[in-house]
């Protein structure tokens, strides 16, 4: 059974806090991403990586970073928490290359920052 | 960047009947992939079904079906004999394909009532 696992399903921060979300899959996936979801606004891309490493900036960066040093992992870092940061964070992976591979993704972590 | 819209943000059924979600989208592309997840509530987002833009049968599972108009850039989903744990927030979305990227549309949260 294909796995996406994310480290926390709900965790609640302070402002200024230096935050990390993990990702890990066991699927041998080159690609793998992070979204957030919000009500009305659907998932929006943050950041995505196609391999250890290497990392594209998706369509919200901005106050972001992410980090990749094994194939499995993807961590997404918030480095200073800001309110406006509250969201639900989904992380999903694929496999690389054309052919429509769908993404496969975790269960969520609903993050609070007060 | 390509655009994916849903139009209907809120739809309820009634169990056993049938219902249809919207989903539009602008590209210049002529080779593409859509796809449909589901998100249950408090539960995983998982793939519905998908289609080819260069297949015109349009692809089918089970008690979902899509319709897919490539020339007016649509893809609707049909679900039939609607049951209780069809109830989910449903995301229709884009990916090019010469990447590997998606673009979700805002969702449609649908309720079927018993």
């Amino acid at each position: 059974d294909v796995k996406v696992t994310q480290s926390s399903r709900y965790l609640v921060k302070r402002t200024g806090e230096k935050v990390f979300l993990e990702c890990v899959q066991d699927m041998d996936h080159e690609n793998m991403f992070w979204y957030r979801q919000d009500p009305g606004l659907g998932l929006r891309l943050i950041y995505f990586s196609y391999d250890v490493k290497m990392k594209e900036k998706g369509d919200i960066p901005e106050g972001y970073s992410v980090s990749r040093e094994k194939k499995e992992r993807f961590s997404l870092i918030l480095e200073s928490a800001s309110t406006n940061q509250t969201s639900m964070y989904l992380c999903a992976s694929s496999a690389l290359g054309q052919g429509g591979h769908e993404q496969f993704f975790g269960p969520g972590t609903r993050l609070t920052v007060l | 960047a390509q655009t994916v819209t849903q139009s209907q943000p809120e739809m309820s059924v009634q169990e056993a009947e049938t219902v249809t979600l919207s989903c539009t989208y602008d590209t210049s592309e002529n080779n593409y992939y859509l796809f449909w997840y589901k998100q249950p509530p408090s539960r995983q987002m998982i793939l519905v079904i998908r289609q080819e833009a260069y297949k015109q049968q349009n692809a089918t599972e089970n008690r979902f079906s899509v319709n897919f108009q490539k020339a007016a850039k649509s893809f609707s989903l049909k679900i039939s004999d609607s049951q209780l744990w069809d109830t989910a927030m449903y995301f229709c979305a884009f990916m090019r394909n010469t990447g590997n990227q998606f673009y979700f549309g805002t969702g449609t949260s649908l309720t079927v009532i018993p």
